[in-house]
């Protein structure tokens, strides 16, 4: 069984346009995550919700725009792409607001060109 | 805030051999500490982690070991196999911050 699932897993799109990535986990925890892994490998957090509620909102540009429906996914929507956009997105989740282990999703490989 | 690195970027170890990753963090307030597989492909995994009141924490063939002291932690993994090659990342938090800091991560060759 899937702890932490997204899709896509791979994303190639063109500058300019809007896509979206989802997240679902099954592990009934209550907050979730999207980090930014770039080609160096670094990983960055995005966002943080607890609840449906946003917690962390890092220096993200305003075309990132996260929404959570529910405790059990958290959707990242990306408007106007660019080309320093290409990355892969992980999302996770955790009981409470920590400090505790976070679960990761496989990632979105996502290419602008 | 916080920073962390990581000592070395590579490490090529023999298979059976003993391998030793570093991490350094700057937030003396930081209380929780995890390392992280990533292979190819996938997603970062939990190997361990340890809390600020404890030194040394040990899991199957991993061990964990924190100095508060100078802000340091070390991965130790025991007779290392070709399955462990990898990147392995440090991160740390601060209790209430609900923000994990990685470090940048040391890629880990396993020499058959």
């Amino acid at each position: 069984d899937t702890a932490v699932s997204q899709t896509p897993k791979y994303l190639v799109t063109q500058m300019g346009n809007d896509k979206s990535i989802k997240c679902e986990q099954n592990l009934g925890h209550d907050t979730m995550y999207w980090y930014k892994q770039d080609s160096k490998k670094f990983l960055k957090i995005m966002f943080s919700y607890n609840n449906k509620e946003l917690i962390i909102n890092e220096t993200v540009p305003n075309r990132f725009s996260p929404k959570s429906p529910d405790k059990a996914h958290l959707n990242l929507h990306i408007n106007s792409l660019e080309l320093g956009d290409s990355a892969v997105y992980f999302c996770a989740s955790r009981f409470g607001t920590g400090p505790y282990e976070q679960y990761f999703g496989p990632g979105t490989r996502l290419t602008v060109t | 805030g916080e920073s962390v690195g990581l000592h070395l970027p590579t490490l090529s170890v023999q298979e059976g051999d003993n391998s030793i990753i570093n991490c350094a963090y700057s937030n003396s307030a930081s209380d929780y500490f995890i390392w992280y597989k990533q292979e190819s492909g996938k997603g970062p995994q939990f190997i361990i982690d340890i809390r600020s009141n404890m030194d040394k924490r040990q899991g199957q063939r991993v061990t964990v070991l924190l100095n508060k002291t100078v802000k340091h932690l070390s991965l130790q993994i025991a007779a290392t196999q070709p399955g462990d090659s990898a990147v392995y990342f440090c991160a740390v938090e601060q209790t209430g911050a609900n923000n994990l800091f990685f470090g940048t991560g040391t890629r880990l060759t396993v020499i058959p």
